[in-house]
Formats: C-alpha cells, sequence, structure tokens
C-alpha cells in the first residue's frame, strides 16, 4: 500500500480481556517496528522484525505482550489479559531495509484504551 | 544507552515568526543519525529532518533546520516562518549507524503551539 496502515485505529477493552493491533506495512519493505506511546512520554521501542524473524524482542513489555509477522507483510501485536498501564498508542513503522540510512515510515496508530 | 532530552514540555510561536526546538543527546559513538518528527493529531509520526553525525553541514529542509553541535551533543530545530500547521508535537531522535541498529530512542517530546 502507499502508507503504513494500522487497525483499528482506536480500541477500547475491558481490563484482563486480550486484544490484536494489526500493523500493514508498505509493500516492499522489509524491517518492520512497533513502539508504544505513553501519555506524555516519547516513543518506546518494543520490537523489531526483518522478514518474519524478530531479532530483537528485548522491549516488549512482560510476557503478556507476543508479535508475530507473517508472508513478510503484515503484523499482529498481542496483549493478554491487559491491564490498565496497557493503555497507551501503538505506533508501528516499517522500512525498506535495516540500515540506518533507510528512512522509518510510521502508520497512524492505535490508541488503546483499557477500562 | 543512549539517551535523548528536551527540556521544553511546551513551546509557542506567533505566526510567521522563529521557533527553536532544543534537544541533547548522550552517546560515547561517534557515528549515528539524528530526527526531527513532527506528530500532529492525526498521530503520524511525519519524518522533518536528519542530521548525519558525520555532516559538518547542518541539515535544512526549506523552512526548517538544524543547530548540529556534535561536540555539545546538542540538535536543535529552528522553524523560520511558523505556520499554523507546524501546531504538533515534535520529537527528538537517536540513531546509532552501526551495524544491526536499526533503535530510534526518542525524547519525550515538545508541543508547539502556533498562535495566529
Amino acid at each position: 500500500g502507499a502508507g503504513v496502515s494500522q487497525s483499528p485505529s482506536n480500541k477500547v477493552t475491558e481490563k484482563g480481556k486480550d486484544v490484536e493491533l494489526r500493523c500493514d506495512p508498505i509493500s516492499g519493505h522489509t524491517a518492520l517496528y512497533w513502539y508504544r506511546q505513553s501519555l506524555g512520554q516519547g516513543l518506546e521501542f518494543l520490537i523489531y522484525f526483518q522478514g518474519n524473524s524478530a531479532p530483537d524482542k528485548s522491549g516488549l513489555p512482560s510476557d503478556r505482550f507476543s508479535a508475530e509477522r507473517t508472508g513478510g507483510s503484515v503484523s499482529t501485536l498481542t496483549i493478554q489479559r491487559t491491564q490498565q498501564e496497557d493503555s497507551a498508542v501503538y505506533l508501528c513503522a516499517s522500512s525498506r531495509g535495516q540500515g540506518a540510512n533507510y528512512g522509518y515510515t510510521f502508520g497512524s496508530g492505535t490508541r488503546l484504551t483499557i477500562v | 544507552a543512549q539517551t535523548v532530552t528536551q527540556s521544553q514540555p511546551e513551546m509557542s510561536v506567533q505566526e510567521a515568526e522563529t521557533v527553536t526546538l532544543s534537544c541533547t543527546y548522550d552517546t560515547s559513538e561517534s557515528d549515528y543519525y539524528l530526527f526531527w518528527y513532527k506528530q500532529p493529531p492525526s498521530r503520524q509520526m511525519i519524518l522533518v529532518i536528519r542530521q548525519e553525525a558525520y555532516k559538518q553541514q547542518n541539515a535544512t529542509e526549506n523552512r526548517f533546520s538544524v543547530n548540529f553541535q556534535k561536540a555539545a551533543k546538542s540538535f536543535s530545530l529552528k522553524i523560520s516562518d511558523s505556520q499554523l500547521g507546524d501546531a504538533a508535537m515534535y520529537f527528538c531522535a537517536y540513531r546509532s549507524s552501526g551495524a544491526g541498529s536499526y533503535q530510534l530512542t526518542f525524547g519525550k517530546g515538545t508541543k508547539l503551539s502556533v498562535i495566529p
């Protein structure tokens, strides 16, 4: 697609429920990133994919968080047994390659609210 | 680990005037990239300008320019002839240029208001 697409745009869910957030990167972009933006904070790195592999999962806050990427394209970030501190904007970005000379293109994020 | 600090949580500027947003960073690396991103209410992070540390010349993009002071580890953004559409959150970010690097480290952002 022309840009990075994320869905849903907004999600309100009850504490304890599981949620899935979707990211559809730019076609041909091999690298994909998830970041979390909590209120009043900068962006916090969660996970990076190169193709379907995730060489770095170090940013995932707990084992309730998991992510996968299939077909070198769409990625899903899953949060199990959601907690109120999970409320944040989850941003996805993709790039043509891993190197620093490749710029990121961000999506518009999913605003997740846990009630 | 690298850190990025934006000391101005909020700034305001009159339309058509010039404003400078501050950013400092901490790193032991000699080669890296620095970025300014704009985040309007739509939430999408938009790249404003990029600076490669090995380049001494300050980057410019139309009304946007940076003052990169490598020794001082300072990377400020100057917006000239401010427009209403410049109102947004602005984030400074750092990325190592080393092999295997991919992660951006962000500051906490500066909220810029433009006064008509």
